[in-house]
């Protein structure tokens, strides 16, 4: 079966800090990727998302590449900021079969300090 | 533009009941899909609805079921809720039913089982 296996957190970083959340999949074919952020309280927010291999998603000064070779799709910062703690998901939903079930992995915690 | 909503916000339960909850897509979404977020973990997919039919579901036992509506709406429904059951429960939806569909999530309802 499909799954997503993320670094464990918490991960705690001090303002202006490089980020790398580390994230590899197992699946069949090639699923398209996503991250995922969800911030206290509230439910998951779309990050960025690649849906072929060597494709870069970005948003917000965050970049994520779907590396085939790797089966790895890690997500990279230059510098965090305070507003980027939260946990983030990575996820996959493949696109054989007819069916768009997605996987989620466990989520990891980002603590940004000032 | 209303996100997507979902009622209520919170519940309180005892083993044995029942339970439904609400979920009301973005205008103009035609598929809606259920997930269980247990504390510390990552999304479990539930159920996908897309067009008012099922089109996946996830490795829950059939206590767990669902249904959209023709104005896109959905319920989950739980019977005989056990200890277990207690989660957040998300509802996401998403204009098309393929992985290219950003899907965009509620705030989720908290059910506590006691």
């Amino acid at each position: 079966g499909n799954s997503v296996t993320q670094m464990e957190g918490p991960v705690t970083l001090s303002e202006e800090a490089f980020l790398t959340i580390n994230c590899t999949y197992t699946a069949t074919g090639y699923p398209s990727l996503f991250w995922y952020v969800q911030y206290p309280g509230e439910g998951l927010q779309l990050l960025l998302k690649a849906t072929k291999a060597d494709d870069k998603g970005s948003n917000k000064g965050f970049e994520a590449t779907y590396r085939k070779e790797t089966t790895s799709f890690h997500l990279e910062k230059g510098s965090v900021q305070v507003s980027d703690s939260a946990v983030y998901f990575c996820a996959l939903i493949p696109l054989s079969g007819g069916s768009y079930i997605p996987t989620f992995g466990r989520g990891t915690s980002l603590i940004v300090h000032p | 533009d209303a996100g997507v909503t979902q009622s209520p916000t919170h519940l309180i339960k005892t083993r044995g009941q029942h339970v439904t909850l609400r979920c009301s897509p973005i205008s103009g979404h035609k598929s809606v899909s259920w997930y269980q977020q247990v504390l510390g973990q990552g999304p479990q997919f539930i159920f996908q609805y897309y067009e008012k039919e099922e089109r996946g579901r996830g490795n829950f036992p059939d206590r767990f079921s669902a249904r959209q509506f023709p104005n896109y709406s959905s319920e989950l429904n739980v019977n005989a809720l056990l200890l277990g059951d207690s989660a957040l429960y998300l509802c996401a939806s998403s204009f098309g039913q393929s992985s290219y569909n950003e899907q965009f999530f509620g705030p989720g309802t908290r059910l506590t089982v006691l």
